[in-house]
């Protein structure tokens, strides 16, 4: 089983519509992110978690919104989904240690028509 | 300017072949840096972390210049499963997130 899911993979959707994707993780790690990725583009971080009570913008949170609902879970909302937040979402985990290795979910493909 | 800079590429090489990628960031206070990989449309994947005294892994060479604030990859010996993004990583320990170049696009052809 993969440490880190990612719910659902492919989704697409409406302008003005409310989309949630989630996270879970078997890792046990304390560090959460959430990240999203644009053709031909590295990934932006949208907001981070180093625990259940601490939640940090990214360089792009406008327009989104998250909840650290567990160690392990960690959710990403779109309030009201526009066109340009079309995108491949991921998901991943770190310890807490400077060199400590990002493990990835497999990505969420949205589409925002 | 970016915080971290990759030159894009593509790089189209055959099998066998040595390539060399760069990446620079600005933010003089960043203290980790690592290369990913990754496949076309699938999650990131650590490929190495990058040592201040240079680290290799079998065919990969990881180099860091913290003076020039620059960062190698070097590939020896192409295959053709090496085709893929190399994503240049920094972190700044303090702050405690990452930021990601904008990936340099790898081909290997027979």
């Amino acid at each position: 089983d993969a440490d880190v899911t990612q719910t659902p993979r492919n989704r697409i959707t409406k302008t003005g519509k409310r989309i949630m994707l989630e996270c879970s993780q078997t890792k046990g790690h304390d560090r959460m992110y959430w990240y999203r990725q644009d053709p031909g583009l590295g990934l932006r971080l949208i907001y981070y978690s180093f625990d259940v009570k601490d939640i940090n913008k990214g360089e792009i949170s406008d327009g989104y919104s998250v909840s650290r609902q567990a160690q392990a879970k960690f959710s990403l909302s779109l309030e009201s989904a526009i066109p340009n937040q079309t995108a491949l979402y991921f998901c991943a985990t770190s310890e807490k240690t400077g060199w400590s290795e990002q493990f990835f979910g497999p990505g969420t493909r949205l589409t925002v028509l | 300017r970016k915080e971290v800079e990759q030159d894009p590429g593509p790089f189209n090489v055959p099998e066998g072949a040595t390539v060399a990628f760069n990446c620079t960031y600005s933010n003089s206070a960043s203290q980790s840096f690592f290369w990913y990989r990754q496949d076309c449309r699938k999650e990131p994947k650590l490929l190495m972390s990058v040592y201040s005294s240079g680290n290799e892994d079998g065919r990969f060479t990881a180099q860091l210049n913290r003076a020039s604030q620059y960062i190698s990859l070097l590939i020896r010996d192409s295959k053709l499963s090496d085709s893929a993004t190399y994503l240049c990583v920094v972190k700044s320990t303090n702050a405690g997130k990452s930021t990601f170049g904008d990936g340099t696009t790898l081909t290997v052809k027979p």
